[in-house]
């Protein structure tokens, strides 16, 4: 079947720019998570969805970062104002249910010039 | 502080010989392991996990070893083909989604 779709694969954006950034997850996984992997890092949790609310949105670096998710299958993740810093690759992973492996989409590669 | 850490960066292994990856972790609260393998442009790819009542798992040529004394767990390959040639990420859960991923360890596999 199909695994989880992100789009774009890539985006150039200017510091400042309002960007955002679509995930598709495994069609009938409830769960849906959104991780950042800086350049030499490994994947760093951001958000967590359980159906339709965000269940933990405790990684999030800044008020900047919104993401939703409001039919229960796909996510936007939103960045405002942003700034280089924020130029990583944009990973979205979803699971059956919660504490069931996750699975990785390609992921969106942000970079903020 | 670097829960998860994978201290060899890069590793090359002779095709046909086994691979042996390795991971330490500091969280005794981690009893969810697992690795996964990128590919350049591509998103992570679950290879195999293992749930700490476990010390071993096996999957075809992947195994998993966990030594919960010693808060380490390796992933050995073998044969080891070129087409294992990757990113290898190491992962731990404590009871919940968040997973905390190691820095990755770069595979090179030698035809």
């Amino acid at each position: 079947g199909a695994g989880v779709s992100q789009t774009p694969s890539n985006k150039v954006t200017e510091k400042g720019k309002y960007v955002e950034l679509r995930c598709d997850p495994i069609s009938g996984h409830t769960a849906l998570y959104w991780y950042r992997q800086s350049l030499g890092q490994g994947p760093e949790f951001l958000i967590y969805f359980q159906g339709t609310g965000a269940a933990d949105d405790s990684g999030l670096p800044n008020d900047r970062f919104f993401a939703v998710r409001p039919e229960g299958s796909v996510s936007t993740l939103k960045i405002q104002r942003t700034e280089r810093g924020d130029s990583a690759v944009y990973l979205c992973a979803s699971s059956s249910m919660t504490q069931e492996t996750q699975y990785f989409g390609p992921g969106t590669r942000l970079l903020v010039l | 502080d670097q829960q998860v850490k994978q201290n060899s960066p890069s590793l090359s292994v002779q095709e046909g010989r086994i691979s042996i990856l390795n991971c330490d972790y500091t969280n005794s609260m981690f009893d969810y392991f697992l690795w996964y393998k990128k590919y350049p442009a591509e998103g992570p790819t679950f290879l195999i996990s293992i749930s700490s009542i476990k010390d071993k798992n096996e999957d075809g040529r992947f195994t998993v070893f966990l030594n919960k004394s010693a808060k380490h767990l390796s992933l050995h390959i073998v044969p080891s083909q070129p087409g294992d040639s990757a990113v290898y990420f190491c992962a731990a859960a404590g009871g919940t989604y968040k997973y905390i991923f190691g820095t990755g360890t770069r595979l090179k596999v030698l035809a």
